[in-house]
């Protein structure tokens, strides 16, 4: 149980593109997911937290106009990188939490890259 | 907001002896620290887990201990066998369910 898919799991495409990325937690209903990104040889850092149905909390330097992220139903959640340029070329991880409970559980991760 | 150091950045042991990775978290009010084991483009995998009621915890070669008192906690690998060889992170959580990731160790199990 306890099962988060994340796709699409690899996108390459051309700088000022938009990319949406989708989180689904498959077994459970999941109130608050969170957004992570990983630069090579770099530890996971939390972007924002994802609430159902109302706006994202977005951490400290993260622009909220930049990483849209939309938390429509208790199962799904995405994160759209507008107009990407190639510094946002990076891994970008989702978690899922079962109320009530911890631990988090991590979909495979997008890598993506901006050429 | 929390603040979690992890040392070593990078640990080679001989397959077979002890690996130990230390952190220390800066907010008291932290209850729940996960530590994540990662191989290269994978999802970080949970390995084990210590809430802040709990001093030690074990699940076969692998354990945990939390010193609430001093704010760090420790993993230590026994016994370490070439598929331990991967990047571990440490974590630390608050109330509001935030995961603060340490900066990783990167563990290299020599055969």
């Amino acid at each position: 149980g306890a099962v988060v898919s994340q796709h699409p799991s690899w996108v390459i495409c051309k700088s000022g593109t938009s990319v949406k990325i989708e989180c689904r937690s498959l077994d459970f209903q999941a109130t608050t997911m969170f957004w992570y990104r990983q630069f090579p040889k770099q530890s996971l850092m939390l972007m924002a937290t994802s609430n159902e149905g109302s706006k994202a909390t977005y951490e400290q330097g993260v622009e909220k106009d930049k990483f849209l992220i939309n938390h429509a139903s208790l199962t799904l959640s995405t994160l759209t990188v507008t107009s990407a340029h190639p510094e946002d070329s990076s891994f970008y991880i989702c978690s899922a939490r079962n109320p009530g409970n911890q631990p988090q559980h991590f979909g495979d991760g997008t890598r993506l890259s901006i050429l | 907001g929390e603040n979690v150091e992890q040392h070593p950045s990078t640990l080679s042991v001989q397959e077979g002896d002890s690996a130990v990775i230390k952190c220390t978290y800066s907010d008291s009010a932290s209850n729940y620290f996960p530590w994540y084991k990662q191989e290269l483009g994978k999802r970080p995998q949970l390995i084990i887990d210590i809430r802040s009621n709990v001093g030690e915890k074990k699940d076969q070669r692998i354990a945990v201990t939390l010193n609430k008192t001093a704010k760090h906690f420790s993993l230590h690998i026994t016994e370490t066998q070439p598929e331990d060889s991967a990047v571990y992170f440490c974590a630390a959580v608050t109330n509001d369910y935030k995961l603060s990731f340490g900066a990783g160790t990167t563990v290299t199990v020599r055969a």
